[in-house]
């Protein structure tokens, strides 16, 4: 079956520090990943997709500046949260695409401080 | 992208069915029905997809009228480790494709003893 491994699980950073967080598809070649994010008791937001070599597509209002995507890889992708601000705080959740359908990362707990 | 209405909330008992609806009236010609579950703080996990009729695997069934304008997602027997959140989702397949899935509010379905 189709894994998804997003690391780390959680995180704790202070105000004004950048955080990486890493979404890899283990078992198949993911030719599109997906990034959302997603408050207390809401639903997921998407944030952006990306494609393996070329730059991310952003939902409206999102800073893509502040929220770096990488997919260097068919099998690897990567958000940075730039200058992280408390704001920030929340469950970022990573999917990637590819013969098995949408497999989605178990998600990281981002807390600002 | 077809949007997608289900009801906010549900409450079942152990060992009852649970049937949750979802309205789809702006869906595609090309567009299938996802069904996914989601424990707090952790990812979206796959249950069913559809694109007309019945669907059945293991852990649910999806009925899907002939006008495809809503489906029904069917979990036999609930248990408490059912309670989750469970979206309905309108859109590509996954497989072989890459477009966008953008998640509905979902349905918070809770499971009393």
């Amino acid at each position: 079956g189709a894994v998804v491994s997003q690391h780390p699980s959680w995180v704790i950073c202070k105000s004004g520090t950048s955080v990486k967080i890493e979404c890899r598809s283990l078992d198949f070649q993911a030719t599109t990943m997906f990034w959302y994010r997603q408050f207390p008791k809401q639903s997921l937001m998407l944030m952006a997709t990306s494609n393996e070599g070329s730059k991310a597509t952003y939902e409206q209002g999102v800073e893509k500046d502040k929220f770096l995507i990488n997919h260097a890889s068919l099998t690897l992708s990567t958000l940075t949260v730039t200058s992280a601000h408390p704001e920030d705080s929340s469950f970022y959740i990573c999917s990637a695409s590819g013969i098995y359908g949408y497999t989605f990362g178990s998600g990281t707990r981002l807390t600002v401080v | 992208l077809a949007k997608t209405t289900q009801p906010i909330s549900m409450d079942s008992y152990e060992g009852q069915e649970v049937n949750i609806t979802c309205s789809h009236n702006n869906i595609a010609t090309n567009d299938y029905i996802t069904w996914y579950q989601q424990f707090p703080s952790q990812g979206p996990r796959f249950i069913i997809q559809g694109y007309k009729t019945k669907v059945t695997n293991e852990v649910a069934s999806l009925f899907i009228p002939a006008d495809r304008k809503s489906s029904t997602l069917s979990l036999p027997r609930v248990s408490l480790s059912d309670t989750a959140v469970y979206y309905c989702l309108v859109g590509p397949s996954g497989s072989g494709n890459t477009g966008k899935l953008i998640f509905g509010q979902g349905t918070t379905l809770q499971v009393k003893p």
